[in-house]
């Protein structure tokens, strides 16, 4: 069956634009998680979806970020004003369930975020 | 605290050669899960293994084995006969029973470099 889809593939900004990444979680999976893959920081949790669960955003690293996820489905991640430490691949996977920490999390191909 | 220390930066091996891949976690947990991943040149991150912490069982598949040792807390990842598709970053991740719901603790990553 089709994985976990993410778009754009890159997007490339100017500093304190808005932009917005989207994922397509693996039908029938509830549980959706947002990462940033950089350089200097390696893979970092942001959010994370469970079912109509209000979101877990512990992860997120200031109130520019922020994440929905419509009908239990598809999830946008919005970052507003971007600075250039933004730039990031982000990460978004999902899982069938999240509550319980065993279930294996399927990734998306990311979304390579470069901010000018 | 929940850490997971990948002190092999990058590792080089010929073609042929076997390498192990070295994966140390912490946790206060009696209940966690690790993981490996392989993350490809292309980027996508792809599951390769997940392990409970009641599960000391070794495992192999293929030329993939890995090694569970609660007493040392580690998971190391021996790839043998290497062939240079194995050529990727390697993640070791951890994730827990009811905390943060589940989401990944990620080590620092490994690269493999296989040289024909």
């Amino acid at each position: 069956g089709a994985g976990v889809s993410q778009s754009p593939s890159n997007k490339v900004t100017e500093k304190g634009k808005d932009v917005e990444l989207r994922c397509d979680p693996i039908s029938g999976h509830t549980a959706l998680y947002w990462y940033r893959q950089s350089l200097g920081q390696g893979l970092e949790f942001l959010i994370y979806f469970q079912g109509n669960s209000a979101p877990d955003k512990s992860g997120l690293p200031s109130d520019r970020f922020s994440a929905e996820r419509t009908g239990g489905s598809v999830s946008t991640l919005t970052i507003q004003r971007t600075q250039q430490e933004d730039s990031a691949v982000y990460l978004c996977a999902s899982s069938l369930s999240g509550t319980t920490g065993k279930e294996t999390q399927y990734f998306g191909p990311g979304t390579r975020l470069l901010v000018l | 605290a929940q850490k997971v220390t990948q002190a092999q930066t990058e590792i080089s091996v010929v073609e042929k050669e076997d390498v192990t891949l070295d994966c140390v976690y912490e946790t206060r947990d009696t209940t966690y899960y690790l993981f490996w991943y392989k993350q490809p040149p292309s980027g996508e991150l792809v599951f390769l293994i997940r392990r409970n912490s009641f599960d000391e069982q070794n495992e192999i598949s293929g030329r993939y084995s890995w090694n569970f040792q609660k007493s040392t807390s580690s998971f190391n990842f021996t790839i043998t006969a290497s062939q240079v598709v194995d050529s990727a970053v390697y993640f070791c991740a951890l994730s827990f029973y009811g905390g943060s719901q589940g989401n990944l603790i990620f080590g620092k990553g490994t690269k493999l470099s296989v040289k024909p």
